[in-house]
């Protein structure tokens, strides 16, 4: 169990035009997503955490009118890359969280490979 | 800021066991010591997580210190497989932040 998958797997887009990424968690609800970006060679950067109902949470520097995020059901988050550019080429994983008593577990989805051309 | 310390890469032959350390010395009492794996081009997965005692699972082993400041990951017989980036995560909210992770090594 606890399987997230994320479509699409990867996608080559223009400059200038926007690109939607989903994540779903397969046989559990998710209260809380995330999403992450990662660079070649480095680690796994925190964009934002995905509630259900209500507005994403950005970190720090992360454009949120730029990267929009949709959390419309229990299993269901999209992250939006608006007006993308070159620079927006990058690897974006979701993450769907189940939680046990105090325990929070996150699952991952397999990334999506998105190139800006 | 990551909250973990783990060593940049190592290097393991096939077939013999692989201690992975992490320092977590700002660890909080209600917090989990999570670790995943990614392989290349892939999500991290899942390997094994624990709070105060040793954990085992078919995948590997956690051993962590008294003083909760620190744990390594134990994998028992490497193999080629297991070739990736380990991330050792502390967490006691749904919240992770990944460190840079050990990239291992296995050699044939």
């Amino acid at each position: 169990g606890a399987v997230v998958s994320q479509h699409p797997s990867w996608v080559i887009c223009k400059s200038g035009t926007s690109v939607k990424i989903e994540c779903r968690s397969l046989d559990f609800q998710a209260t809380t997503m995330f999403w992450y970006r990662q660079f070649p060679k480095q680690s796994l950067m925190l964009m934002a955490t995905s509630n259900e109902g209500s507005k994403a949470t950005y970190e720090q520097g992360v454009e949120k009118d730029k990267f929009l995020i949709n959390h419309a059901s229990l299993t269901l988050s999209t992250l939006t890359v608006t007006s993308a550019h070159p620079e927006d080429s990058s690897f974006y994983i979701c993450s769907a969280t189940r939680t046990s008593g105090i325990l929070y577990e996150q699952y991952f989805g397999p990334g999506t490979r998105l190139t800006v051309t | 800021d990551a909250k973990t310390t783990q060593p940049n890469s190592m290097e393991s032959n096939e077939e013999e066991p692989v201690h992975l350390p992490c320092n977590h010395s700002t660890i909080s009492g209600t917090d989990y010591i999570h670790w995943y794996r990614q392989l290349p081009s892939q999500g991290p997965e899942y390997v094994i997580h624990g709070l105060t005692s040793n954990v085992n699972n078919r995948m590997a082993s956690l051993a962590i210190a008294e003083d909760r400041k620190s744990s390594t990951l134990i994998l028992h017989r490497a193999t080629l497989r297991d070739a990736a980036v380990y991330y050792c995560i502390t967490s006691g909210t749904y919240k992770y932040i990944f460190g840079t992770g050990t990239r291992l090594k296995v050699l044939a």
